[in-house]
């Protein structure tokens, strides 16, 4: 079955601190891709950074990088000097192949509060 | 801003109404998406279009239906509502890769509550 797993609910962070947020997927399919997305206060889904399964080197976007352990089936996020602005729930997903077309599949979320 | 544009932003209706949420895609995105975000149920799938035809339907009630209008916009429309239905709906658009992932980009979503 496809499917995404984020352990944590609610996780704390010192600003500037770097943060690592869990998330580990299901899926028998040797092609899918892997999805970070930030939902602040306001509700918005906002896009962060994406992994494809044949990609070899790590997904990096600014301060977001994704540690990708194909064999472990895990796709952590790794937020590096934490912000306020980073305090939000954040997503995983992986776009699965589903029913003759592709899907997002989302986690459960965990929700991250940078302390000052 | 993603480009997604959804109307209206809240919604405040009764049980047993209807209501028709509406989503404007990127501009040259073919694909839409619709989700709903509960408490209880998280982030779930509802329905894909893509140009015009329904091409994905995931856990979307029956008394839930949707349409994809020739330049694109699509509208979710909800019926005989329930207080249970009360939640976060999203639309999300994407367009085509050769790479072959389809990245979405989420609207700002409607918050609909049903009293």
């Amino acid at each position: 079955a496809q499917k995404i797993t984020q352990t944590q609910p609610g996780m704390f962070v010192q600003e500037k601190e770097a943060v690592t947020l869990d998330c580990t997927y299901d899926t028998s399919d040797q092609s899918y891709g892997l999805f970070w997305y930030k939902q602040p206060s306001s509700g918005e889904m906002i896009f962060l950074i994406y992994q494809g399964s044949y990609d070899e080197q790590n997904a990096t976007e600014g301060r977001y990088s994704l540690n990708f352990q194909k064999a472990r089936k895990s796709a952590n996020l790794v937020i590096s000097a934490s912000q306020l602005g980073d305090s939000a729930m954040y997503f995983c997903a992986m776009r699965a192949w589903m029913d003759s077309s592709y899907k997002l599949i989302f986690g459960s979320g965990t929700r991250l509060l940078v302390r000052p | 801003d993603s480009g997604v544009t959804q109307t209206p932003k809240h919604l405040i209706t009764a049980t047993g109404q209807r209501v028709t949420l509406r989503c404007s895609p990127r501009s040259g995105d073919l694909s839409v998406y619709w989700y709903q975000q509960s408490l209880d149920q998280g982030l779930q799938f509802l329905i894909q279009y893509y140009n015009g035809e329904e091409r994905a339907k995931g856990n979307i009630l029956e008394r839930f239906s949707a349409q994809q209008f020739p330049d694109l916009h699509s509208e979710l429309n909800l019926s005989s509502l329930e207080l249970g239905d009360s939640a976060l709906y999203f639309c999300a658009s994407s367009a085509w890769k050769a790479s072959g992932y389809n990245e979405q980009f989420f609207g700002p979503g409607t918050r609909l509550t049903v009293l």
